[in-house]
């Protein structure tokens, strides 16, 4: 079964100074990974996602995150954030043969200004 | 462009009522899926639906029903409300095994 771990609920940082938000998965298949973000009061929406290729992913708003398939992990960064960056960030990943997303728990930016 | 359109956005219901979220996309996505959010537990898959007259369980299905009439609409029923039910409900439609997953507004339901 695949399961994916988000090692921190909350991460406070100052703004303008970079970040880095892990995610690690375990899954005994190929996998495809997404990074979602949830502002306050709202739905997801998609960050990035790594399907194959590069491992370097870039999305919306300078974000990226890096695939490390031999540490399974997936690590969302952002090298200046701002006060709008202010949200709760989700990892999910699926197998590469059904519609499923397997979710993390989630973690919250936290932006100091 | 709609998206993915839920209602109600905000719901009170005491213990034992029943009641219908309604789900509705108009991206003509073939996959259709109810999740529910709690603190700290990120979001848990309820119901989900591959195409029309096609619905499976999630990871928490007790309690809650669906059904799957025409692509467009996934409305997610309570049975017998309980107070254990009282989350944050965000209905999600996708396209394709690799396409993003489109989101609701969600639904707050506080069961008394």
């Amino acid at each position: 079964a695949q399961s994916v771990t988000q090692l921190d609920s909350q991460v406070p940082v100052f703004e303008e100074a970079p970040v880095e938000l892990r995610c690690n998965y375990s899954s005994s298949v190929s996998v495809y990974l997404f990074w979602y973000v949830q502002y306050p009061n709202q739905g997801l929406q998609l960050l990035l996602k790594y399907l194959s290729g590069s491992t370097l992913v870039k999305g919306i708003n300078g974000f990226e995150a890096e695939f490390n398939k031999s540490q399974t992990s997936f690590h969302l960064r952002k090298p200046s954030v701002h006060i709008s960056d202010t949200a709760e960030y989700f990892c999910a990943v699926s197998d590469q043969s059904n519609y499923q997303l397997i979710w993390g728990a989630g973690t919250k930016l936290i932006i100091k200004p | 462009n709609a998206g993915v359109t839920q209602t109600p956005k905000f719901q009170v219901l005491k213990t034992g009522q029943s009641m219908t979220l309604q789900c509705a996309q108009d991206m003509n996505h073939e996959y259709m899926s109810w999740y529910r959010q709690d603190p700290g537990m990120g979001l848990r898959l309820i119901h989900y639906s591959v195409g029309a007259g096609i619905t499976d369980q999630g990871e928490v299905p007790n309690g809650y029903n669906v059904s799957r009439s025409t692509t467009e609409d996934f409305p997610l029923r309570l049975l017998s409300a309980a107070p254990s039910q009282t989350s944050v409900y965000f209905c999600a439609s996708r396209t394709g095994i690799t396409g993003e997953l489109f989101f609701g507004e969600g639904s707050r339901l506080t069961v008394l």
